[in-house]
């Protein structure tokens, strides 16, 4: 079975900053594709970043940037120069072969202005 | 492109009754996914469809669930005999065949009295 582990229910950041987001999971496959999903209260959820599993360099997108450790199955999430907007539940996810996403319970992000 | 839509965006029912909802993918997208959130947790995979062949259904898709994509487009995921335990966000995601990135829409949120 796959599974990924968010051990972080809740997580807070000073607007400007930088905060990390931690991500585990496991899976048998060795082809596989690893999401960062955000969903903000009561909106719909929205890709922020994917990561292949067969690529060693480390996903970017403007100031989300993942630290994808193949080896220890972690796949963490910075969110640089935090804005308000950033505030949300954010979700790691996994495909694994099986067509469908296996998603972690999640992390609440605030942001403090 | 709109994205994919679903409709309604809340239903209330009372336990026992029917209910159903659509799911609108992004146009030319073959792949239609549901999945259904609880509070406090991420979604979990119900069911999808390749074209009009549904593919896979989860066990947590109970006999009292049903899903159809007759032409290959939109889809209606079905709920007899509605139990307060079905209380949930039902969401919908697309993706072509070729990707792996699927989308999502804004869910309906299902409330069972």
């Amino acid at each position: 079975a796959q599974t990924v582990t968010q051990s972080q229910p809740e997580m807070s950041v000073q607007e400007a900053e930088t905060v990390t987001l931690s991500c585990t999971y496991d899976t048998s496959e060795s082809d596989y594709y690893l999401f960062w999903y955000k969903q903000p209260p009561s909106r719909q959820m929205i890709l922020v970043i994917r990561q292949e599993a067969y690529k060693q360099q480390n996903a970017t997108e403007n100031r989300f940037s993942v630290n994808f450790q193949k080896a220890a199955k972690s796949f963490s999430l910075k969110i640089s120069d935090s804005q308000l907007g950033d505030a949300a539940m954010y979700f790691c996810a996994l495909e694994g072969g099986s067509e469908k996403l296996v998603f972690g319970k999640g992390t609440k992000l605030t942001v403090n202005p | 492109d709109t994205g994919v839509s679903q409709n309604p965006r809340h239903k209330i029912t009372k336990r026992g009754q029917n209910v159903t909802f659509r799911c609108d993918p992004i146009s030319e997208h073959n792949r239609l996914y549901w999945y259904r959130q609880t509070l406090g947790q991420g979604p979990e995979f119900l069911t999808y469809f390749q074209n009009e062949a549904q593919l896979e259904k989860s066990r947590l898709l109970s006999d009292r669930f049903s899903a159809e994509r007759p032409k290959g487009s939109f889809s209606t995921l079905e709920i007899q005999r509605t139990e307060q335990g079905d209380s949930a966000m039902y969401l919908c995601a697309s993706s072509l065949i070729s990707a792996d990135t699927q989308y999502f829409g804004p869910g309906t949120r299902l409330t069972v009295l």
